[in-house]
């Protein structure tokens, strides 16, 4: 049973308009979250991460967002831009140095 | 700039055939994962190793074994590969700390096993 959830398989958004992406997980034992964007032929790279601690996390037009309580998180880009065009991923760690990922989101922005 | 390389951005080998992946980091890493990426099912993890000759199973070791004889280099075996296991590999690293670190990845091999 997968432990990290990525309900939508894909995306499609407005160049300018919010893109929210979404993630649930199970395992209560998670206290560090990450999300990470794909190009097609590329490895992921890492984009924003956010600790158990906080509730929110900020980079530029990157936000996530974290609900502890529903064990769910978001990630917020504003505005959306046709470069962030991108399979993403989010990532869920407990104590130690794995990690447990979604199976990914399709995000496409539309001109 | 840091960097993770894999031997290969596309194989195609037959069934039955011993497949090696490589995997290299510049950056003094500890940690050296293996992952599996397949549609819908995002990436899972075969194996992976937090020091050299140390591995560990992930969540799909199951017909893989990997080798590490050097600190920067991590090697993925095919014994004997099957159709099943056409994919996308792609192999990470990160620091070993108590604190989280993230993981860098390499540009990951496109494997068809016909």
């Amino acid at each position: 049973d997968q432990q990290v959830k990525q309900n939508s398989p894909s995306l499609s958004v407005q160049e300018g308009r919010i893109s929210i992406l979404n993630c649930d997980y199970t395992n209560s034992m998670f206290d560090y979250f990450l999300w990470y964007k794909k190009y097609p032929a590329e490895g992921p790279t890492f984009l924003i991460s956010i600790s158990s601690i906080k509730d929110k996390n900020e980079d530029g037009r990157f936000t996530v967002f974290l609900n502890k309580s529903a064990k769910h998180l978001s990630l917020h880009i504003v505005p959306s831009q046709p470069g962030d065009s991108a399979v993403y991923f989010c990532a869920a760690g407990d104590a130690g140095n794995m990690l447990t990922f979604g199976g990914g989101t399709r995000l496409m922005v539309k001109p | 700039d840091v960097k993770v390389t894999q031997s290969s951005r596309y194989l195609v080998k037959r069934t039955g055939e011993k497949v090696f992946l490589e995997c290299v980091q510049d950056m003094d890493h500890e940690n050296m994962f293996w992952y599996r990426q397949d549609p819908g099912l995002g990436l899972r993890l075969i194996y992976f190793s937090y020091d050299v000759k140390m591995k560990e199973k992930g969540d799909i070791p199951e017909g893989y074994s990997v080798s590490r004889e050097k600190k920067e280099r991590f090697s993925l075996i095919l014994e004997s590969a099957s159709t099943n296991q056409t994919s996308m590999y792609l192999c990470a690293s990160s620091f070993r700390s108590a604190s989280y670190n993230e993981q860098f990845f390499g540009p990951g091999t496109r494997l068809t096993v016909l």
